[in-house]
């Protein structure tokens, strides 16, 4: 079956540092790869994704790029700020055929000033 | 935009009760999920729908667990009897009328089920 597998958290950065947070999949198919962020308080939400190979999906500073050759998309900013303090979650829905969302467990980055 | 809606946000029942959630999704998306989060755990598929029909619902604990989508809009997910195990954050989420793997989920801020 489809997983997705995160670095463990937390992860704690202090602010303008570079941050990477790890993730890699198992995959029936081409799936499409997604992060989500859950700020304090709030929903999921998407922050960025990508749906074929080599693709770059980038939003808000955070970007990923899709590897097939080491199925990873791993997340990463060059200058993270305190308001980026959430838990981001890695995810994938697999192509072809019903296909089922499947998440990571998630990775809380914890950003201080 | 109006976001997805659920109620009600925060629910105490004592084990061997049922509960009900309702979800009401983003104007015209078709596709509907629910989702249980355990603490520390990402969101678990229980079961999606696409407009009235069920694509899949392989996760959803069948014998206590039961979901429907009338008109193809609201959606209500029950718990008969529930469990200790089930205290959890039920999300609802919905997308766009494509259908494809390639779509955004926008997600509830979630019903968080507390059974003892």
């Amino acid at each position: 079956g489809n997983s997705v597998t995160q670095m463990e958290g937390p992860v704690t950065l202090s602010e303008e540092a570079f941050l990477t947070i790890n993730c890699t999949y198992t995959a029936t198919g081409y799936p499409s790869l997604f992060w989500y962020v859950q700020y304090p308080g709030e929903g999921l939400q998407l922050l960025l994704k990508a749906t074929k190979a080599d693709d770059k999906g980038s939003n808000k500073g955070f970007e990923a790029t899709y590897r097939k050759e080491t199925t990873s998309f791993h997340l990463e900013k060059g200058s993270v700020q305190v308001s980026d303090s959430a838990v981001y979650f890695c995810a994938l829905s697999a192509s072809g055929g019903s296909y089922i969302p499947t998440f990571g467990r998630g990775t809380s980055l914890i950003v201080h000033p | 935009e109006a976001g997805v809606a659920q109620s009600p946000r925060y629910k105490i029942i004592e084990k061997r009760q049922s509960v009900a959630f309702w979800c009401n999704p983003i104007s015209g998306h078709a596709t509907l999920y629910w989702y249980q989060q355990i603490l520390g755990q990402g969101p678990k598929l229980l079961i999606q729908f696409q407009n009235n029909g069920v694509v899949d619902d392989s996760q959803l604990p069948k014998d206590r667990f039961s979901a429907e989508r009338l008109k193809g809009v609201d959606s209500t997910l029950k718990i008969q009897p529930a469990k200790l195990e089930d205290s959890a954050v039920y999300l609802c989420a919905s997308s766009s009328p494509s259908g494809f793997s390639t779509d955004t989920q926008y997600f509830g801020p979630g019903t968080r089920l507390t059974v003892l």
